[in-house]
């Protein structure tokens, strides 16, 4: 079962700033939301993580609705490099880590 | 930086012959993963060690066995293994504590 549901493919241009959302109507209040990123021949990379509030690094802007049904991560100044396969998980406070990854949202960015 | 190493990151083989992946983090990270990639990019979780203690053990055919030395160790065996084990094998690593992984480069089994 999917719990999670993103757009199969999304394009940008360089510079712009990409919105890539995910729904998790099902949510539960203790089950945390990551992104992680994934380009051909690499493992997946982390890429930020929240519970409620909003929340930003380095990489990206987490962006949680109030009612944590929805998620959208924010890509400021997209480059070439930022062209990535992105998955947006939820995994459970506590747990044992057993993160599922779906197909993702896969994002071109052009020249 | 890669800070996960997994060996080979390619391997050929034929049907029936037995395979291992080795895979080391220098992360000082307490739990270790085995995921796999198949042709369609879907990563699904085989197993994932606790300081040494198996924790998750989805359900593969038994001709998969993971191994653990030490918790900055994690190899993978695949005993005659079969068409459909073609894919690639992705080792990470963490702390149990936060869902942040850190994977491997991958390595990628065909057989024939």
């Amino acid at each position: 079962d999917a719990k999670t549901t993103q757009p199969d493919s999304m394009e940008s241009t360089e510079g712009e700033t990409v919105h890539l959302p995910c729904s998790h109507a099902t949510i539960s209040g203790n089950e945390y939301i990551y992104w992680y990123r994934q380009v051909p021949l690499q493992g997946p990379e982390y890429v930020t993580h929240g519970l409620q509030q909003n929340t930003t690094n380095s990489m990206a802007f987490l962006a949680i609705a109030s009612d944590r049904k929805s998620s959208t991560l924010i890509l400021p100044h997209v480059s070439l490099r930022d062209a990535a396969v992105y998955h947006c998980i939820l995994r459970v406070a506590g747990g044992n880590n057993k993160l599922t990854f779906g197909q993702g949202t896969v994002l071109s960015v052009i020249p | 930086e890669t800070a996960v190493f997994q060996t080979p990151n390619y391997h050929v083989t034929q049907v029936g012959n037995e395979v291992s992946f080795n895979c080391k983090q220098t992360l000082g990270h307490d739990t270790m993963y085995w995921y796999k990639q198949d042709s369609k990019k879907l990563l699904k979780i085989m197993f994932s060690y606790n300081n040494k203690q198996l924790i998750v053990n989805e359900t593969v055919p038994r001709r998969f066995s993971p191994q653990s030395s030490d918790k900055a160790h994690l190899n993978l065996r695949i005993k005659s293994v079969e068409p459909e084990d073609s894919a690639v094998y992705l080792c990470a690593s963490s702390y149990l504590s936060t869902g942040q992984l850190y994977f491997g480069e991958g390595s990628k089994l065909t057989v024939l």
